[in-house]
C-alpha cells in the first residue's frame, strides 16, 4: 500500500464546477504539499500546510491531522486549471513521499 | 531570484554514454532533492542533501547513478553508463530545512536515451 493515496486518479468537470480531490496518508507527517503539474511542464508548489485550512484564490487546501486526510478544492472551475494535481508529504527528515497525483481536466 | 534552475532541459543521449544534469538550488536554501518522473512509477525521490552532505541516498538506482554537491549553490547527478530505461524527466528541488518553508521545483530535464 502506497503511503499517500489520491483519488480520483482521474476527473473530468466542466468549466464553472465545485471540484474535490482528497489525499490520505499513512505515516506520520510534518507538512503535507499539493502541487500543480501542466503537462509536459513543471512542477509547482501550491500549498504547503500542516493544519487547518488555507486559500489562494479559487483553491483551497484543507487537512484533518486526526484523519490523516486532505481535500484539495478548486471553486469555479477553469479550463486553465486542467493538470496533473500531486498530494504529497513531508516526514521528519524533510523528504516528500508523492502521492500517484490526479489527472483533472475541466472541458469548457 | 531566478528559482531553481536545471540544465539541460533536454537531452538525448545514446546508450553507454555519460549524462550529467546540473541543479543550482535557490540562495539560501539548504536541502536539495533530486527526484525522477516517468509515467510507471511517477516521482521517486533519488537522492537528498543537507548543508552539501548526502543524507539519503537509498532511491539512486544503481552503481551508475552518482550525485555531488560540491557548494551549497550547485548539484550534479551523473549516469554513466546510460540506459533506455534511465529515460524520465529528472527534477531537482530545493527547501530550507529548520523552518516551514516549501519546496521549490526546477523546470526538469528530460532525458531520452535511444
Amino acid at each position: 500500500k502506497n503511503e499517500v493515496e489520491q483519488s480520483p486518479q482521474n476527473l473530468t468537470a466542466q468549466e464553472g464546477e465545485f471540484i474535490t480531490i482528497n489525499c490520505s496518508y499513512s505515516v506520520g507527517i510534518s507538512a503535507l504539499h499539493w502541487l500543480q503539474q501542466h503537462p509536459g511542464g513543471g512542477i509547482v508548489s501550491l500549498f504547503m500546510l500542516s493544519s487547518g485550512k488555507k486559500k489562494h484564490g479559487r483553491l483551497i487546501a484543507t487537512i484533518n491531522i486526526q484523519e490523516k486526510h486532505s481535500s484539495l478544492h478548486i471553486t469555479a472551475s477553469h479550463p486553465r486549471d486542467s493538470a496533473v494535481y500531486i498530494c504529497a508529504v513531508t516526514s521528519s527528515n524533510y523528504k516528500l513521499t508523492f502521492g500517484k497525483g490526479t489527472l483533472l481536466t475541466v472541458n469548457p | 531570484d531566478a528559482g531553481v534552475i536545471q540544465s539541460p532541459r533536454h537531452e538525448v543521449t545514446e546508450m553507454g554514454q555519460e549524462v550529467t544534469l546540473r541543479c543550482k538550488p535557490i540562495s539560501g536554501h539548504n536541502s536539495l532533492f533530486w527526484y525522477r518522473q516517468t509515467m510507471m512509477r511517477g516521482l521517486e525521490l533519488l537522492i537528498y542533501f543537507n548543508n552539501n552532505v548526502p543524507i539519503d541516498d537509498s532511491g539512486m538506482p544503481e552503481d551508475r547513478f552518482s550525485a555531488k554537491m560540491p557548494n551549497a549553490s550547485f548539484s550534479t547527478l551523473k549516469i554513466q553508463p546510460s540506459e533506455p530505461r534511465d529515460s524520465a524527466v529528472y527534477f531537482c528541488a530545493s527547501s530550507y530545512r529548520g523552518r516551514n518553508y516549501g519546496y521549490t521545483f526546477g523546470s526538469g530535464t528530460r532525458l531520452t536515451v535511444v
